[in-house]
């Protein structure tokens, strides 16, 4: 069965501090990786995809990847209680287009 | 502007009725989706299709049914409603031959079964 794991949280940090998320996948050929947020009652909206190992910045938002320890991570700068809401890491299924979605990590953001 | 849409958004519905949830993307993508979600849980794919004419089961069992007759229209019908049938439906799209394979969301129709 393969899965992607996410710590549930929730994780509080105080405003302007920098946010870390984690997830972790099974499958080791995997090679597509997401992050959605997800506020409450609404739907996914996709923050940042990332295939290749290492950095990929976006504005305040910095996805990594390390296919070897098979995690991918999400770090908020500055982060902002606007940012607060939930999380979700998705993997992208090998050789098939379907998504494997974390449970997701709840983050709060305090003024 | 491209986008995604789904109908009703929100709907409260007896039991044993026929409901039909809508999906419309005017994102120019040929692959489609539709999850199912229950408030703070994981989202689960119960259909999928890479085309017109093209439908598959996802790996959540559902008894719902769906059709591809027009590339961006992607209708999801139950025949007869249960109260298990309460949720949130969310109708995603994605496009392209390759990398990153992004999928983007509708904004879902919350289901309420009594």
């Amino acid at each position: 069965q393969k899965e992607v794991e996410q710590n549930s949280g929730p994780l509080s940090v105080p405003e302007g501090a920098i946010a870390s998320l984690n997830c972790t996948y099974s499958d080791r050929v995997s090679q597509s990786f997401f992050w959605y947020r997800q506020y409450s009652g609404k739907s996914p909206e996709l923050i940042m995809s990332i295939y290749s190992n290492g950095d990929k910045e976006d504005g305040r938002f910095t996805a990594q990847l390390n296919k070897a320890s098979q995690y991918v991570s999400l770090l908020i700068r500055d982060s902002q209680p606007s940012d607060s809401a939930t999380y979700l890491c998705a993997v992208k299924e090998y050789n098939t287009d379907k998504l494997i979605f974390g449970t997701g990590t709840r983050l709060q953001v305090f003024p | 502007e491209a986008d995604i849409y789904q109908t009703p958004r929100y709907l409260v519905i007896g039991t044993g009725k026929k409901i039909t949830l809508e999906c419309s993307q005017t994102m120019g993508h040929d692959k489609m989706y539709w999850y199912q979600q229950d408030p703070g849980m994981e989202l689960h794919l119960i259909h999928y299709s890479y085309g017109v004419n093209s439908t598959e089961k996802g790996d959540l069992s559902s008894e719902s049914t769906v059709s591809r007759i027009r590339t961006e229209h992607f209708p999801l019908t139950l025949e007869s409603a249960r109260p298990s049938h309460t949720s949130q439906y969310l109708c995603a799209s994605s496009g392209g031959t390759g990398p990153p394979y992004e999928q983007y969301f509708g904004p879902g129709t919350r289901l309420t079964v009594t």
